[in-house]
């Protein structure tokens, strides 16, 4: 089945810096790339995501980047805010066969002011 | 409109209990998941429902764990026999149709096995 990993598992970064969260899959049938940013003792809320005839999707301050030849794809933050910490997690999934999201494991992202 | 929404917030159990979850999708949303999330750990894949397709229950830790989805709205997840290992945050979503559509989550339910 497929399997997710995400990198890394903690980010701090400053004010305004950017922030890059990296994420591989295994199973070259998913076609699906979502972004889900979960604050504490909240709900899980979709950020971003992208579709495999894509390579890059951008929204205002964040955007994805899709390798589907080395099977990966990269979230960035520009111009980080404190409200932008969280923990944010990737996922992938097919559109045909299982269905289902897999999750990667998460990064705990905490920005400083 | 409504979003997801899931019932109890919280369910504190003994072992050796059942306990039952329930989750309401978003009107109209064909395709009904649960997911599992231990403390501070991503979300595990449990069961799919999608129309009035068999359900795919590949991601169900063991039997004790059993979900159905009536008249194709309300979901119940039903936990038998429960462990201390089960405790962790029960999450419900929902999507237009299965794949490449939206999944959008309910709050969660927080299960506390004691």
């Amino acid at each position: 089945g497929e399997n997710v990993e995400q990198h890394p598992s903690t980010l701090s970064v400053q004010e305004g810096d950017s922030a890059v969260i990296k994420c591989t899959y295994s199973d070259s049938a998913s076609n699906y790339f979502p972004w889900y940013k979960q604050e504490l003792g909240k709900r899980p809320q979709l950020i971003i995501d992208i579709r495999s005839n894509v390579g890059e999707k951008k929204d205002q301050r964040i955007a994805v980047t899709l390798n589907k030849t080395a099977k990966h794809f990269s979230l960035h933050i520009t111009e980080t805010q404190p409200e932008d910490s969280a923990v944010y997690f990737c996922a992938a999934s097919m559109q045909a066969g299982r269905r289902a999201l897999t999750f990667g494991s998460g990064t705990r992202l905490q920005v400083q002011p | 409109g409504a979003g997801v929404s899931q019932s109890p917030s919280n369910k504190v159990t003994e072992k050796g209990k059942d306990v039952e979850l329930r989750c309401d999708p978003i009107s109209g949303h064909t395709a009904l998941y649960w997911y599992r999330q231990s403390l501070g750990q991503g979300l595990e894949f449990l069961i799919y429902f999608q129309g009035n397709s068999a359900p795919d229950k590949s991601g169900l830790p063991s039997d004790r764990f059993s979900a159905e989805r009536t008249g194709g709205s309300v979901s119940t997840l039903t936990i038998q026999r429960t462990q201390q290992e089960d405790s962790a945050v029960y999450l419900c979503a929902s999507s237009s149709e299965g794949g490449r559509e939206t999944q959008y989550f309910g709050p969660g339910t927080r299960l506390l096995v004691l």
